[in-house]
């Protein structure tokens, strides 16, 4: 079974960076997109980020546009998402999502528990 | 891009089938056949239930079901059971390389 797990997550100052990791096993993990989405305390789940298998970022949600870079090691099985000049807007859960196919955009078919992120 | 439109509640008695709606645009649902559904227990993170408008994963039971008609999609639910009770989201592929997803909807088992 895919696991995936977050970390990085924490407390932040508004203006500040975090930047945010996931640990993939038990897939090949450079076969497939994978994408971050968040969400918010109370709040429905909102896409952020996709990145390609070969490491091209798929897109930005307009909010985080220009403020969050997607990446992937894929040696390392690892993504990662580099959030600058935070907002308390940014204040939610952050999933990592699997593709579930190799076009990237269809569906996520595998979450990690999430890593929250508070900004105050 | 917008979030998709979805009931924020639907409800439904042990054993009934219930549908929960998703509108969009021609540049999200009406445009791809790249809907899905997800469902999440307060506390865990969401499941994919149903991809590619109709297709479910495996594990997932047959009385999940979804359709697509025009700029809108549903997920029905047969033979409701207390497990089902849970928050349900649509999701679609969208031009320009986004993905939105639906407000959600609450779903209760009477």
């Amino acid at each position: 079974e895919v696991q995936l797990v977050e970390s990085g997550g924490g407390l932040v100052q508004p203006g500040r960076s975090l930047r945010l990791s996931c640990a993939a096993s038990r897939f090949k993990f450079d076969d497939y997109a994978m994408h971050w989405v968040r969400q918010a305390p109370g709040k429905g789940l909102e896409w952020v980020a996709g990145i390609s298998w070969n490491g091209l970022p798929l897109g930005y949600a307009d909010s985080v546009k220009g403020r969050f870079t997607i990446s992937r090691d894929n040696a390392k099985k690892s993504l990662f998402l580099q959030m600058s000049s935070l907002r308390p807007d940014d204040t939610a859960l952050y999933y990592c999502a699997k593709a579930e196919d190799t076009f990237g955009w269809t569906s996520f078919d595998s979450w990690g528990q999430g890593t929250l992120v508070s900004v105050s | 891009q917008s979030a998709l439109t979805q009931p924020p509640s639907a409800s439904g008695s042990p054993g009934q089938s219930v549908t929960i709606s998703c509108t969009g645009t021609s540049s999200d649902i009406g445009g791809y056949n790249y809907v899905s559904w997800y469902q999440q227990h307060p506390g865990e993170a969401p499941k994919l239930i149903i991809y590619e408008v109709i297709k479910r994963p495996s594990g997932v039971p047959d009385r999940f079901s979804g359709s697509k008609s025009g700029n809108t999609a549903s997920l029905t639910v047969s033979g409701l059971q207390a497990a089902d009770e849970a928050d349900y989201y649509c999701g679609s592929y969208a031009t320009s390389n986004d993905f939105i997803f639906g407000g959600g909807t609450k779903l209760t088992v009477l």
